[in-house]
């Protein structure tokens, strides 16, 4: 299946800080990806929809202001989450839309530990 | 979208042919049937997917109802690498395309 790469794997920050996460679809264009959110023993919640070009839509309960979504090109989306607490640990994973096969790919995800 | 139901966990042994049942009973004539599942800690991996006939790739087979209200996922070998939580999902092909994720079934595969 196609490739969707999630950087960095990781990461642990400090509370209040930013913390930007990276989603690449290697092989294929995306006009739209998505980004989720996942606690422990929860299932994935979808935070927003990524555009490229546009706004991102997001999900109710989910703040723009504390979630930044960028989608300049169409193999490119990135989240910042500003300003980071720790009730912001998660699990954030990724996904972008082939269009052309009709399937949604995932990236590995990205976990976020706020100190 | 509409909504699935399915087991919250399944056993099956090694080798032997993995079913998850999934219902989607207020299933629309245009959404289409996809599954997905995922290993601990990763992102999840696609499976299948189909709008009403069967479905078979090298993962997989997804046999659909005739009317359409239930599905069945067969692993047809299962391996100790299949455990997994697996997720049916019915999704509108359009503008938005948004998968929205229920909490799936968790397929344990004993040695």
């Amino acid at each position: 299946g196609a490739v969707v790469s999630q950087h960095p794997s990781w990461v642990i920050c400090k509370s209040g800080t930013s913390v930007k996460i990276e989603c690449r679809s290697l092989d294929f264009q995306a006009t739209t990806m998505f980004w989720y959110r996942q606690f422990p023993k929860q299932s994935l919640m979808l935070m927003a929809t990524s555009n490229e070009g546009s706004k991102a839509t997001y999900e109710q309960g989910v703040e723009k202001d504390k979630f930044l979504i960028n989608h300049a090109s169409l193999t490119l989306s990135t989240l910042t989450v500003t300003s980071a607490h720790p009730e912001d640990s998660s699990f954030y994973i990724c996904s972008a839309d082939d269009r052309q096969r009709n399937i949604q790919y995932f990236g590995a995800g990205t976990r976020l530990s706020v100190l | 979208d509409a909504k699935t139901t399915q087991p919250p966990s399944m056993d099956c042994a090694e080798g032997r042919a993995a079913n998850l049942p999934c219902n989607h009973s207020t299933i629309s004539g245009n959404e289409y049937v996809y599954w997905y599942r995922q290993i601990h800690s990763q992102g999840p991996q696609y499976i299948i997917h189909g709008l009403k006939n069967n479905e078979t790739n090298e993962m997989a087979s997804l046999i659909i109802t005739e009317d359409r209200k239930s599905s069945t996922l067969i692993l047809p070998h299962a391996t100790l690498r299949d455990t997994a939580v697996y997720y049916c999902i019915v999704r509108v092909l359009g503008a938005t395309n948004k998968l929205i994720f229920g909490t799936g079934t968790l397929l344990a595969v004993q040695p």
